[in-house]
């Protein structure tokens, strides 16, 4: 069974600072994705990682993907109050058909203005 | 072009019924995906329909079913409703073979 560990489970901080958030794997997926989940909604994708040691951006959200790809960190600098939410990161692997989702617990942040 | 949607968006049930969920596709989707996301957790994959077959199954019970149309809506049921079965059940649609699923806002489902 694969697994999928985020760390840390809750964040809490000011606005203006950054932020690193880690995920790691017991083993190798195809790719990761990170999705950003508000109260009452689902999921919204906010980047798909496939290469080890890629390097994504997205405004002010640097996503990488270890070498080995079996773990990502996403990276916040100066942090918003509209980034609250919960981080999820899910594996998945393109072997088989059902291209299922392996989601880690995710961290809730919460940036206080 | 229409998001995902599900429906009920909340429901309350007691123990030992059964409940019927639905979530219509995104536009143009043929495969559609259910999850369960307890409080506190992630995201776990129930099972995946495609072409109006079950195509993949997480771990599971069979009391937990599915079933998806001939234009891609989809049903989930679940029999005998046990009080840990209390989550969100979250609906994903994606192109056959597609990295990218997009998923519902959810049904959050109490059992009493």
């Amino acid at each position: 069974t694969q697994l999928l560990e985020q760390s840390p489970q809750f964040l809490s901080i000011q606005e203006g600072e950054n932020l690193t958030v880690y995920c790691n794997s017991s083993s190798v997926f195809s790719s990761l994705q990170w999705y950003r989940q508000e109260p009452g909604e689902g999921p919204v994708l906010l980047v798909t990682v496939v290469t080890g040691g890629e390097v994504k951006k997205l405004k002010r959200l640097t996503f990488q993907f270890g070498d080995a790809r079996k773990d990502s960190s996403l990276h916040i600098t100066a942090a918003q109050p509209g980034d609250t939410g919960l981080y999820l990161c899910a594996g998945q692997n393109s072997g088989g058909s059902n291209y299922k989702l392996t989601f880690g617990k995710g961290t809730l942040l919460t940036v206080n203005p | 072009e229409t998001g995902v949607t599900q429906s009920p968006t909340h429901l309350i049930k007691t123990r030992g019924q059964q409940v019927t969920l639905r979530c219509s596709s995104q536009s143009g989707h043929n495969t559609v995906s259910w999850y369960q996301q307890a409080l506190g957790q992630g995201p776990q994959f129930i099972f995946q329909y495609y072409r109006e077959e079950e195509n993949g199954r997480g771990n599971f019970p069979p009391r937990f079913s599915g079933l998806q149309f001939p234009n891609y809506s989809s049903e989930l049921n679940v029999n005998a409703l046990e009080l840990d079965d209390s989550a969100l059940y979250l609906c994903a649609s994606s192109l056959v073979g597609g990295q990218t699923q997009y998923f519902g806002p959810g049904t959050r489902l109490l059992v009493l």
